[in-house]
């Protein structure tokens, strides 16, 4: 199985700051990560696709780099709507392996 | 507009079994696929297994294989995930999430999920 690394797991932030995450796989997975953002209770919302395509209603404040084994995701100026967990998975083959999750919290 | 309703939660006992549907509407059930994945309290996700709408055909991750069943029922555009021999740490919220047959590059749209609690 592909084992996906993300890191920080936590990260302390504040409003108007710019955030990265990494995301790291244990074998090259081309391009086929996805981005996800988790609210307390709620189901998943996506992100970010294919590493880097901005899914349809999503802020542009948020992308996507990388290909292979590295990829990042920015949210390039946090907004209060944004503190929430983030997860990144994998799609280049079975079975589909997430990251641990980021939480990003307000500092 | 695209939605996917999944049932209500569920507390069952230590052995017992449950099945946990998905009912989608706004577009064509046979032309997207459906995995499973499951959240424990406090816990990241993990992916159960895949379901092919078109043809029935799944692919089911080796921890849960023999233990899960997944179903579609095509008159109803409602697909089914079936858990049998349920222990204490299968207690997690299931959500069913839309993908791609062919080409699948994310879940682009998710059930609310489904808590199932195991206690006796």
């Amino acid at each position: 199985d592909i084992q996906m690394t993300q890191s920080p797991s936590t990260l302390s932030a504040s409003v108007g700051d710019r955030v990265t995450i990494t995301c790291r796989a244990s074998q090259s997975i081309s391009r086929w990560l996805a981005w996800y953002q988790q609210k307390p209770g709620k189901a998943p919302k996506l992100l970010i696709y294919q590493a880097s395509t901005l899914e349809s209603g999503v802020p542009s404040r948020f992308s996507g780099s990388g290909s292979g084994t590295e990829f990042t995701l920015t949210i390039s100026s946090l907004q209060p709507d944004d503190f929430a967990t983030y997860y990144c998975q994998q799609f280049n083959n079975y079975p589909r392996t997430f990251g641990q999750g980021t939480k990003v919290e307000i500092k | 507009q695209v939605q996917v309703v999944q049932s209500g939660g569920e507390v069952q006992k230590p052995g017992a079994s449950v099945k946990v549907s998905c009912k989608a509407s706004g577009y064509t059930f046979t032309t997207y696929a459906f995995s499973w994945v499951r959240q424990a309290p406090g816990q990241g996700f993990e992916w159960m297994g895949w379901l092919n709408t078109n043809n029935g055909n799944t692919n089911y991750a080796q921890k849960f294989q023999g233990r899960v069943t997944m179903t579609t029922d095509t008159s109803t555009s409602t697909a089914y995930m079936e858990l049998r021999s349920l222990r204490s740490d299968d207690t997690a919220v299931y959500y069913c999430a839309r993908e791609k047959i062919d080409s699948a590059d994310a879940f682009h749209v998710w059930g609310q999920g489904t808590m199932v609690t195991v206690s006796s």
